[in-house]
């Protein structure tokens, strides 16, 4: 078990291009999550998946962002036509629900993405 | 939806005194409750959690309590270590199956000094 791993840590950008992170979660993690963090803020839920399908999306998450999980494995958030208010920590989390109420979840190192 | 809040935004203790953070919820639906640890540069890692039909759940020199009835948790840190300092964060959701959103308080910056 090597944890969540995210790819790249640190993602600097121009105002208007696009970028793409990729997150690995724990084996045989069926939930996979993406949130992002501002300095000085907790972590803000954007959204999930269960295994491959996209199930709740956040208002946070405009038209620019997409996200996917095509093999129910891996997945990438996108963010096209980057605006510097979307420089922030994006950290992606995993989980592997045992109960209706048992579901714990295990954040990796997260993306900074810094658009200038 | 639920809106968490979080106090104090800074801590300052010495090597061996005890530290608390508290928590504040508004949403009566809420019945998890996770306490995460950050350290620059790293994800939020989770150190204790607790579930609305506890009150009390201790992991050696931490422990976290629960008052559902005034919506307030917190988390007791004894015995403190300088590799305590971090910023912790708590957070609340209601888990019935569907996914587990969390919503996050603004952080505690602990500091452990020697």
């Amino acid at each position: 078990d090597t944890g969540v791993s995210q790819n790249p840590r640190h993602k600097i950008t121009k105002r208007g291009q696009n970028v793409t992170f990729r997150c690995d979660p724990i084996s045989e993690h069926n939930r996979l999550y993406w949130y992002r963090q501002t300095l000085g803020q907790g972590p803000e839920f954007l959204t999930y998946f269960q295994n491959e399908a996209q199930l709740e999306k956040s208002r946070l998450l405009s038209d620019r962002f997409s996200a996917e999980r095509p093999k129910g494995s891996f997945s990438t958030l996108e963010i096209q036509r980057t605006e510097q208010g979307d420089s922030a920590m994006y950290l992606c989390a995993s989980s592997f629900p045992t109960g209706a109420t048992n579901e714990k979840l295990f954040f990796g190192s997260g993306t900074q993405l810094s658009v200038l | 939806g639920e809106n968490v809040e979080q106090h104090p935004s800074t801590l300052s203790v010495q090597e061996g005194d005890s530290a608390v953070i508290k928590c504040t919820y508004s949403d009566s639906a809420s019945n998890y409750f996770p306490w995460y640890k950050q350290e620059l540069g790293k994800g939020p890692q989770l150190i204790i959690d607790i579930r609305s039909n506890v009150g009390e759940k201790k992991d050696q020199r931490i422990a976290v309590t629960l008052n559902k009835t005034a919506k307030h948790f917190s988390l007791h840190i004894t015995e403190t270590q300088p590799e305590d300092s971090a910023v912790y964060f708590c957070a609340a959701s209601e888990v019935t199956g569907g996914g587990n959103k969390l919503t996050f308080g603004t952080g505690t910056q602990l500091k452990v000094e020697l």
